[in-house]
């Protein structure tokens, strides 16, 4: 079966600190991979997503940048975080066919202080 | 934007009764999907409705889909104290990814 993981659960990180969450998936080859953030009480918003490795599309411009160094692994950085990069960091994958049904892993808390 | 709307944003009900949210969005879609999230977590797949159904049950779920009106609504009968969770429509419009809106919060009192 395929299980997703994400780490740490939660960060707490000063202002002006790298960023590093990892997000890896087993169970499945050639998932689409997706990097989403989620401010308190609100909906999601799409980050980056990835079709394949070293293939990183960006949905808003921000202080953030994506990695996906293996088939199975997708990198969320930053050099230097802000405050308004607080939030709670969800990492999904799907299969790329036509369901888009999509899994999520358990999720980053982040705080930037 | 194409993000869903949902309403209300909130919802408090008894246990045992329905709960109905209700999701409108913007441009023509190939699918919709409910998702739940529980406090502090991921998001689970609830159900995924075609464009061109027009209702689907799973369990105690029952979706709904008008393409008129690009709306959907989202009943849990005889809701349960474990269904307390934020729920969250989702629009594919054919390209990568899916556009969530901003989530229905529901508090089922046992």
């Amino acid at each position: 079966s395929q299980t997703i993981h994400q780490w740490p659960a939660t960060l707490v990180q000063p202002v002006g600190s790298p960023l590093s969450l990892e997000c890896t998936v087993e169970g499945t080859s050639n998932p689409n991979l997706y990097w989403y953030r989620q401010a308190a009480g609100r909906g999601l918003q799409l980050l980056f997503y990835s079709v394949g490795i070293g293939q990183i599309s960006s949905e808003v411009p921000q202080n953030l940048s994506a990695s996906r160094p293996q088939d199975r692994q997708f990198i969320l950085s930053s050099k230097k975080l802000l405050l308004s990069d607080s939030g709670f960091y969800l990492c999904a994958w799907d299969t790329g066919t036509a369901s888009y049904e999509q899994y999520f892993g358990p999720g980053t808390r982040l705080t930037v202080t | 934007s194409q993000q869903g709307e949902e309403d209300p944003q909130a919802l408090s009900i008894q246990e045992g009764e329905n709960a109905t949210m209700n999701c409108s969005y913007k441009t023509s879609i190939n699918n919709l999907q409910w998702y739940r999230q529980n406090s502090g977590r991921g998001l689970v797949h609830l159900i995924l409705i075609r464009s061109n159904e027009r209702e689907k049950h799973s369990g105690r779920l029952r979706v709904t889909l008008d393409t008129s009106k690009k709306s959907s609504s989202l009943l849990i009968t005889a809701s349960r104290a474990a269904d307390t969770a934020s729920y969250f429509c989702a629009t594919d419009a054919g390209a990568n990814n899916l556009f969530f809106g901003t989530g229905t919060r529901l508090t089922v009192i046992p």
